[in-house]
């Protein structure tokens, strides 16, 4: 597609129940990340896939997070168990490797936990 | 990824240049400067990048200093709608791996 497009754009979600956030990248770019922006605050990086190379989940704030990119191409982040602290806007990006011109993000899912 | 510094906060003045600064200091050889912007409610927005000489495109400057330990954006008529947060990060060429996002400058444009 034309950009990076993520779904939903809004979720409303009880305590304790697992959700699944899916980003969809623009076609041929290998590079994919997630990003996690609380209220008023910067983004927190949570994981980066790279082609077929293991990802670098250094991000991930427990064990409860977890992510796929399924073909090298659409993500799934998953958040297990979720808390209140996990409500937050979870932005996906993706980039085509050895060019220039930065990340182009989705407009993210706006998580929140009640 | 070096560190970066911004201002908290700034404002311009509708029709005026906006200079948004950042300090990066240990920002080494080959590490690339990048600068975004985040308009309320949406993702970021690439803008623009430099190694060591000055950039120009259709948004915006970027003006290096020659020791590369700072740098500026540059907004030559800044309208409304640049309102935003401006993120200044460094990173290195090849656009792979995270990128670290601080808090980065809330512009304010006013009329």
């Amino acid at each position: 597609g034309a950009g990076v497009s993520q779904s939903p754009s809004n979720k409303v979600t009880e305590k304790g129940k697992d959700v699944e956030l899916r980003c969809d990248p623009i076609s041929g770019h290998t590079a994919l990340y997630w990003y996690r922006q609380r209220l008023g605050q910067g983004l927190e990086f949570l994981i980066y896939f790279q082609g077929n190379s293991a990802p670098d989940k250094s991000g991930l704030p427990s064990d409860r997070f977890s992510a796929e990119r399924t073909g090298g191409s659409v993500s799934t982040l998953t958040i297990q168990r979720t808390q209140q602290e996990d409500s937050a806007v979870y932005l996906c990006a993706s980039t085509r490797t050895g060019q220039f011109g930065g990340y182009t993000f989705g407009s993210g899912t706006r998580l929140t936990v009640v | 990824d070096a560190k970066t510094t911004q201002p908290t906060s700034m404002d311009c003045a509708e029709g005026r240049a906006a200079n948004l600064p950042c300090n990066h200091s240990t920002i080494s050889g080959n590490e690339y400067v990048y600068w975004y912007r985040q308009i309320h409610s949406q993702g970021p927005q690439y803008i623009i990048h430099g190694l060591k000489n000055n950039e120009t495109n259709e948004m915006a400057s970027l003006i290096i200093t020659e020791d590369r330990k700072s740098s500026t954006l540059i907004l030559p008529h800044a309208t409304l709608r640049d309102t935003a947060v401006y993120y200044c990060i460094v990173k290195f060429d090849t656009n792979a791996g995270k990128s670290t996002f601080g808090d980065g400058t809330t512009l304010t444009v006013k009329p």
